[in-house]
């Protein structure tokens, strides 16, 4: 079964600083990766999609890395702003139909 | 830019009663997915749903759930008897084909069984 960690589970950082967020996966055998933001009481906002031959996506700020051997992607947010404070989504897809979430990471920028 | 739309925002039943949750996904989309969020937890897979028919489903997703797509925009999730523990946010999704293509989420229907 496939198991989604995302560490950390919160973060904080002043207003500027690049944001570091890592997600990992336990089996390898995945289509693609899927980086999602969430607002509190509020739906999931897709950011990024990493197909399982790619290496890296980028958006704007945003650049996200995957390491399919080794079961790991990393979220990168350049000179963050109070509003990119949010809970950050990673999740796996193992097969045709379901997607695999972790638990998330919670980020607070300060201003 | 299209997004998936979904109602009612909120969803207050008592335990035993069936509800009805309602999403229109974005309209060239192919493949219809419901997921939930119980408080604190982990956002769940239920079901997807393909060419009118359901593709897979976890274990969650017993006899007393359905999904119906009634017409060409509506997709909907029936409980028929709910208990305290279906109690979350559930989330429609959809994508324009299967693997490849990224999951478009709605705004999400908080569900609270009393």
């Amino acid at each position: 079964k496939q198991e989604v960690t995302q560490i950390p589970a919160a973060l904080s950082v002043p207003e500027g600083e690049n944001l570091v967020l890592n997600c990992s996966f336990t089996d390898s055998a995945i289509y693609n990766l899927q980086w999602f933001r969430q607002d509190p009481g509020k739906g999931l906002t897709s950011l990024l999609l990493i197909q399982s031959s790619q290496r890296e996506q980028t958006s704007g700020r945003l650049n996200a890395s995957l390491d399919k051997s080794s079961g790991r992607s990393t979220l990168y947010i350049a000179a963050s702003q109070p509003g990119d404070s949010a809970t950050y989504l990673c999740a796996v897809r193992p097969n045709d139909y379901k997607l695999s979430f972790g638990a998330g990471t919670t980020v607070t920028v300060r201003a | 830019e299209p997004e998936v739309t979904q109602t009612p925002s909120h969803q207050v039943t008592q335990m035993g009663q069936e509800v009805i949750l309602r999403c229109v996904p974005i309209s060239n989309h192919l493949y219809f997915y419901w997921y939930r969020q119980i408080l604190g937890q982990k956002v769940e897979f239920l079901v997807s749903f393909y060419n009118n028919e359901i593709s897979e489903k976890s274990e969650i997703f017993d006899d007393q759930f359905s999904v119906e797509r009634p017409d060409g925009s509506n997709f909907t999730l029936k409980i028929r008897s709910t208990k305290l523990e279906d109690s979350a946010m559930y989330f429609c999704a959809s994508s324009r084909t299967g693997v490849w293509s990224p999951l478009h989420f709605g705004n999400g229907t908080r569900l609270t069984v009393t």
